[in-house]
């Protein structure tokens, strides 16, 4: 079984600055998919940024950047000039190439703070 | 166009009483998936369906809960006999069957049992 861990129940930050959100995962899988999602307090899920285990490149998506270690099953968020409105909670999760399911860590609360 | 929507946005309900939680997915998004997120807590999956069908309904926590899907499209959730650890926001998500692995989740529904 799959396991998600996120070991940073809260973190601040400044607006403007940069923060790095932290999560390792645990599979003995070789091909599968690791997902950032955003959820503030509307409750509504945001994918924020998805990266495929096959690919070595970190992905990118605009102020939002992965660090995806493979070996060391690794795959922190970097959130960089911090917005007010990225204030949210951030769940990292894992799927499996051919399975269904998301695995879901226990969350980050991020709050940027003007 | 439209997204997930479900209904209701939030129920409270006596314990001992049944509910019904319905998900309107995407039009064209033949997978369709509910999750619990219990207060504090990361997403928990509870059942996936592939059309009408569901391969996985796993992580349904007792047989007080069902699922059904009709028509390839709208879910509901049932839960019989309500007990107060069933409260939850209990989201739902839909995907479509090729061109990306991305769930688009739901705003999910806030139970309440009293």
């Amino acid at each position: 079984a799959q396991t998600v861990t996120q070991s940073q129940p809260e973190m601040s930050v400044q607006e403007a600055e940069t923060v790095t959100l932290s999560c390792t995962y645990d599979t003995s899988e070789n091909n599968y998919y690791l997902f950032w999602y955003k959820q503030p307090p509307s409750r509504q899920m945001i994918l924020v940024i998805r990266q495929e285990a096959y690919k070595q490149q970190n992905a990118t998506e605009n102020r939002f950047s992965v660090n995806f270690q493979k070996a060391a099953k690794s795959f922190s968020l970097k959130i960089s000039d911090s917005q007010l409105g990225d204030t949210a909670m951030y769940f990292c999760a894992f799927r499996k190439t051919s399975g269904s399911r998301l695995t879901f860590g226990e969350g980050t609360q991020l709050t940027v703070n003007p | 166009g439209a997204g997930v929507s479900q209904s209701p946005s939030n129920k409270v309900t006596e314990k001992g009483k049944d509910v019904e939680l319905r998900c309107d997915p995407i039009s064209g998004h033949t997978a369709l998936y509910w999750y619990r997120q219990s207060l504090g807590q990361g997403l928990e999956f509870l059942i996936y369906f592939q059309g009408n069908s569901a391969p996985d309904k796993s992580g349904l926590p007792s047989d007080r809960f069902s699922a059904e899907r009709t028509g390839g499209s709208v879910s509901t959730l049932t839960i019989q006999r309500t007990q107060q650890e069933d409260s939850a926001v209990y989201l739902c998500a839909s995907r479509p069957s090729r061109g990306t692995d991305t769930q688009y989740f739901g705003p999910g529904t806030r139970l309440t049992v009293l």
